[in-house]
């Protein structure tokens, strides 16, 4: 089956640091998406992209659609506490396929 | 989270025991899944469902079944509980044509 890296598995940050986190597939995917989830809670969604080259922003969190279409990477800008949590990404390679999931990016920020 | 609800948030059970996990949704979204979380997994696909009456297996089916009889309700069900069944379990849902899914809050099933 296809394989979704994501990396780093962990990052130990100081608060104020930008971040970035990428994907990268076996396969070209037709959309990446990125969640993030809380302890104790269930996976939300931060950003979709749905063409090669897409660049799209969500406050603080930027994500692009690689123009290989068989990557994608999640920035962070002047990051804060709350962002801690663990970010994954997803993708699909077809309309009405089985959306895979990287093994996420555990994100500490220290105040 | 975007309208998903999951019952029970959390359960113990006994080897060989069955239970249902429900999963309800009031967006009329097409398509409807359970996920599994195991530590440095990160989610497999159990089953899902692009709509009422159809459902298909995912990446790890075994243990599990699944029924959608209406498009708000995706049960899943364990007929037969094992240990190595303990997980946290996600619902999702979306619309399909979109290719982006909404989560529930996780259920936590303990196995023993």
């Amino acid at each position: 089956g296809q394989q979704l890296n994501q990396s780093p598995q962990s990052m130990f940050i100081q608060e104020g640091e930008d971040v970035s986190m990428n994907c990268t597939s076996s396969s070209i995917f037709n959309t990446w998406l990125w969640y993030k989830q809380d302890p104790g809670e269930g996976p939300v969604l931060l950003i979709a992209l749905y063409k090669a080259g897409e660049l799209t922003s969500n406050g603080r969190l930027t994500a692009q659609f690689g123009i290989t279409r068989k990557d994608s990477f999640l920035n962070i800008s002047a990051s804060i506490p709350s962002d801690v949590g663990i970010y994954f990404c997803a993708g699909r390679e077809t309309s009405g396929s089985r959306l895979t999931f990287g093994e996420g990016t555990q994100l500490t920020v220290n105040p | 989270n975007a309208g998903v609800t999951q019952t029970p948030k959390f359960q113990v059970l006994k080897t060989g025991q069955s239970m249902t996990l429900q999963c309800a949704q009031d967006m009329n979204h097409e398509y409807m899944s359970w996920y599994r979380q195991d530590p440095g997994m990160g989610l497999r696909l159990i089953h899902y469902s692009v709509g009422a009456g159809i459902t298909d297996q995912g990446e790890v089916p075994n243990g599990y079944n699944v029924s959608r009889s209406t498009t708000e309700d995706f049960p899943l069900r364990l007929l037969s509980a094992a240990p190595s069944q303990t997980s946290v379990y996600f619902c999702a849902s979306g619309v399909d044509r979109r290719n982006t899914i909404y989560f529930g809050e996780g259920s936590w099933l303990t196995v023993v």
